[in-house]
C-alpha cells in the first residue's frame, strides 16, 4: 500500500460506455497527475493539478476528463473511447510542483480494456 | 527533443550484480530517478540523484554522471523478488519528469 488508491484496479468498457476511474492520497500532498502506461513506452503525463487547480493538460483528446474536487481525490472521466486508449493509468501525487527530490508516490494503476 | 534511453530487457542470475544503463539528453536537468515496478504494482521510489556520484542504498547503488548524461542502477546480491521493469526518469529545467521506457529485468534461479 503505497497511500495512492485507484479504483477500479480493472475495467473492460465499451466504446460507447462512459465509465470513471478514482483516485485517492491520504499523504498530505498538494500535486496530482495522470499517467498513461502502455507496453514497451515510455509513461506519457496526461493531467497535472496543483491545490486543485489544473496546471497542465498534455494535448490529451477531449474524451478524457478529469476532475479534482479537493487534494486528496482525482478523478478522470471516460467517454467514446478508442481501442487505442486501452492501458494502464496512473495516479501519482507529490507533495509539491517545482520539489522534484521528494518524488511521486503513485498508485497500482487502473487497467483499462475498451472493446 | 528529449530523450531518455536504456535497455528494454535484461536477464541475472540469482545471486549476481547487474547494472542497468540510462542515458538521457534533455532540456536542462534537475535530478534523476529511478523506480522499480513488479508488474501490476505501482512504480515506488528506489532513488534520486542530483549530484555526480554514486550513492549506495543496500543492494542498490545509483551512479550519476551530469557531464556525460549518464545513469546506472547497480543491483547486487540479486534476489528472484528484483524480477520487476526500472524505470529511469529525469527531472528537466521545466521540473516536469521524462520518463524512459523501462527497462524488464528478469531474473533465473
Amino acid at each position: 500500500e503505497t497511500g495512492v488508491t485507484q479504483t477500479p484496479r480493472h475495467l473492460v468498457m465499451g466504446m460507447t460506455n462512459k465509465k470513471s476511474l478514482k483516485c485517492e492520497q491520504h499523504l498530505g500532498h498538494n500535486a496530482m497527475y495522470w499517467y498513461k502506461q502502455s507496453a514497451k513506452k515510455p509513461l506519457e503525463l496526461m493531467f497535472v493539478y496543483n491545490f486543485k487547480e489544473q496546471t497542465e493538460n498534455n494535448s490529451v483528446p477531449s474524451r478524457f476528463s478529469p476532475e479534482c474536487p479537493n487534494s486528496s481525490h482525482l478523478f478522470l472521466h471516460l467517454h467514446t473511447l478508442q481501442p487505442e486508449d486501452s492501458a494502464l493509468y496512473l495516479c501519482a501525487s507529490s507533495p509539491a510542483l517545482g520539489q522534484p527530490n521528494y518524488g511521486y508516490t503513485f498508485g497500482s494503476g487502473t487497467r483499462l480494456t475498451v472493446v | 527533443g528529449q530523450n531518455i534511453d536504456q535497455p528494454t530487457e535484461m536477464t541475472a542470475t540469482e545471486g549476481a550484480i547487474v547494472q542497468i544503463n540510462c542515458t538521457y539528453q534533455t532540456s536542462g536537468f534537475n535530478g534523476l530517478f529511478w523506480y522499480q515496478q513488479h508488474a501490476g504494482e505501482a512504480p515506488t521510489f528506489l532513488s534520486y540523484n542530483v549530484l555526480d556520484g554514486l550513492e549506495e542504498k543496500g543492494r542498490f547503488s545509483s551512479f550519476l554522471s551530469r557531464s556525460k548524461g549518464y545513469s546506472y542502477l547497480l543491483l547486487k546480491e540479486l534476489q528472484m523478488k528484483d524480477s520487476a521493469s526500472y524505470l529511469c526518469a529525469v527531472v528537466d529545467s521545466n521540473y516536469q519528469l521524462i520518463w524512459g521506457a523501462g527497462t524488464k529485468l528478469i531474473i533465473k534461479p
